[in-house]
């Protein structure tokens, strides 16, 4: 069975703190994809990035960073000097096997709040 | 940019009332995907559809049914609404290609309250 586990609810940071939201993930396939996604207060999510399971580089994009670890089965996320327009909540979700269009698994999400 | 489209963003209907939401997006994706979002519960899949007048059901279909009649177009239907159906709603879509790695996109969600 497939599962993603956001084990933090809610975070809470003040500007320009950095913040580390944290995703394990559980799966038997060997091939798969990992994502995250944002959703602001307007509702839509948003794409942010995926990662394939044979792609083991970390990677960064601006202000944001992730750290996958096929060791501890993490994908991690890392916002650098947060920002008021950060404030959202963050899915991770784990999509896999790749013939099956169907199983795309979420997390429970974290809900980031960055206070001025 | 893709574009996904979804009839209400706020509904309020009564208990027993047979409640529709319409999905529309432009990007001649194939896949088309209704969730539900509750606290704490993530995205949970209720239908999935790969093509025109193809439905698949995912983790909670129980209570719902879905229409797609044409490929750009997917409705979520709600026979006989009850208060455990208050919840957002999410539609999306994604292309079916290998390249595409199913990404998929989202629309800007529905929240039903159901009284």
């Amino acid at each position: 069975a497939q599962k993603v586990t956001q084990a933090q609810t809610e975070i809470s940071v003040v500007e320009k703190e950095d913040v580390t939201l944290d995703c394990v993930y559980e799966t038997r396939d060997t091939t798969y994809y990992l994502f995250w996604y944002k959703q602001p207060p307007s509702g839509e999510l948003v794409f942010l990035i995926r990662r394939n399971s044979f792609d083991e580089q970390n990677e960064i994009s601006g202000r944001y960073s992730w750290n996958f670890q096929k060791s501890t089965s993490s994908f991690n996320f890392t916002i650098t000097a947060s920002q008021v327009v950060d404030s959202a909540v963050y899915f991770c979700a784990l999509f896999g096997p790749v013939y099956n269009n169907n199983d795309m698994r979420f997390g429970a999400g974290t809900r980031l709040t960055v206070k001025p | 940019d893709v574009k996904v489209t979804q009839s209400s963003r706020y509904l309020v209907k009564r208990t027993g009332e047979k409640v529709f939401l319409e999905c529309v997006q432009d990007m001649d994706h194939e896949n088309m995907f209704w969730y539900r979002q509750d606290p704490g519960l993530g995205l949970r899949l209720i239908y999935f559809s790969y093509d025109v007048k193809m439905k698949e059901k995912g983790d909670i279909p129980e209570g719902y049914s879905v229409s797609r009649e044409k490929k750009e177009r997917f409705s979520l239907i709600l026979e006989s609404a009850s208060t455990n159906q208050t919840s957002m709603y999410l539609c999306a879509s994604s292309d079916s290609s290998a390249s595409s790695y199913n990404e998929q996109f989202f629309g800007p969600g529905t929240r039903l309250t159901v009284l």
